[in-house]
C-alpha cells in the first residue's frame, strides 16, 4: 500500500534552516511528483511546490523561491524540503502529498521559536 | 497566480440536510479542481477529483460539479462525521493554489 512517512517534529531559531524529510513506498517512486503544502496555526492550507523525483526537476511557488529548496534521493525513495532564513511565520505543519492528492504524509510540524 | 475563492467561511446545516460549498476561480480552470476534507489534527483526505469524479472510497453523499470558474461540492444529507473544513483546490497549472476553506457545522 502507498505510504508517505515524514520526519520528526522539529523547534528551531530565527535564521536557521530546516530539512522535512518524506519516504515513499508502495508505489514506483519515480513515476510521479510529490507536492509540499504547509498549513499554519489554526490556517488554511498553502502549497509550496513539487518535485518530479525521476531527474530532481522543481518549481517552487515565487512566495518561497530562494528560502526553498526540494531534493530527493531515488536510493532512499525520500524527498526532502529545506527551507532556510526561518521566520515566527513559518511556524506550521508541513506535508509531502502524492501527485493526485490521495496519499499524504503525516505531516511534520515546525516551529520557530526564540 | 490563480486565486480560489470559497463561500461561505462558515455553513451551518441540520443533520440530514443538503449543503452545498463553493468554490470559484479567477480565471478558467477547466475542471482541473480536487476537493478536499481535513478534521482536526489530521492531513487532508481527497473527496473529489476533477471536479466530479469522487475519490476511492468515497460516501456517494458527496458530489462534485462545474468547470471553467464555478464549483460546487454538495453534501446531499448532512453527517455527523461530515464536521471538517473543506478546501477547493484547482491543478490547472502552476503554482496551485488553494481555497481559503469553508468550516461545516452542525447546526
Amino acid at each position: 500500500q502507498v505510504q508517505l512517512v515524514q520526519s520528526g517534529a522539529e523547534v528551531k531559531k530565527p535564521g536557521a534552516s530546516v530539512k522535512v524529510s518524506c519516504k515513499a513506498s508502495g508505489y514506483t517512486f519515480s513515476s510521479t511528483y510529490l507536492h509540499w503544502v504547509r498549513q499554519a496555526p489554526g490556517q488554511g492550507l498553502e502549497w509550496m511546490g513539487i518535485i518530479n523525483p525521476d531527474g530532481g526537476s522543481t518549481f517552487y511557488t515565487q512566495k518561497f523561491q530562494g528560502r526553498v529548496t526540494m531534493t530527493r534521493d531515488t536510493s532512499s525513495r525520500t524527498v526532502y524540503m529545506e527551507l532556510r532564513s526561518l521566520t515566527f511565520d513559518d511556524t506550521a505543519v508541513y506535508y509531502c502529498a502524492k501527485e493526485g492528492g490521495e496519499f499524504w504524509g503525516q505531516g511534520t510540524l515546525v516551529t520557530v521559536s526564540s | 497566480e490563480i486565486m480560489m475563492t470559497q463561500s461561505p467561511a462558515t455553513l451551518s446545516v441540520s443533520p440530514g440536510e443538503r449543503a452545498a460549498l463553493s468554490c470559484r476561480a479567477n480565471e478558467n480552470v477547466n475542471n482541473y479542481v480536487s476537493w478536499y476534507q481535513q478534521k482536526p489534527g489530521q492531513a487532508p483526505r481527497l473527496l473529489i477529483y476533477d471536479a466530479s469524479t469522487r475519490a476511492t472510497g468515497i460516501p456517494a453523499r458527496f458530489s462534485g460539479s462545474g468547470s471553467g470558474t464555478e464549483f460546487t461540492l454538495t453534501i446531499s444529507s448532512l453527517q455527523s462525521e461530515d464536521i471538517a473544513v473543506y478546501y477547493c483546490q484547482h491543478y490547472n497549472s502552476w503554482p496551485l493554489t488553494f481555497g481559503g476553506g469553508t468550516k461545516v457545522e452542525i447546526k
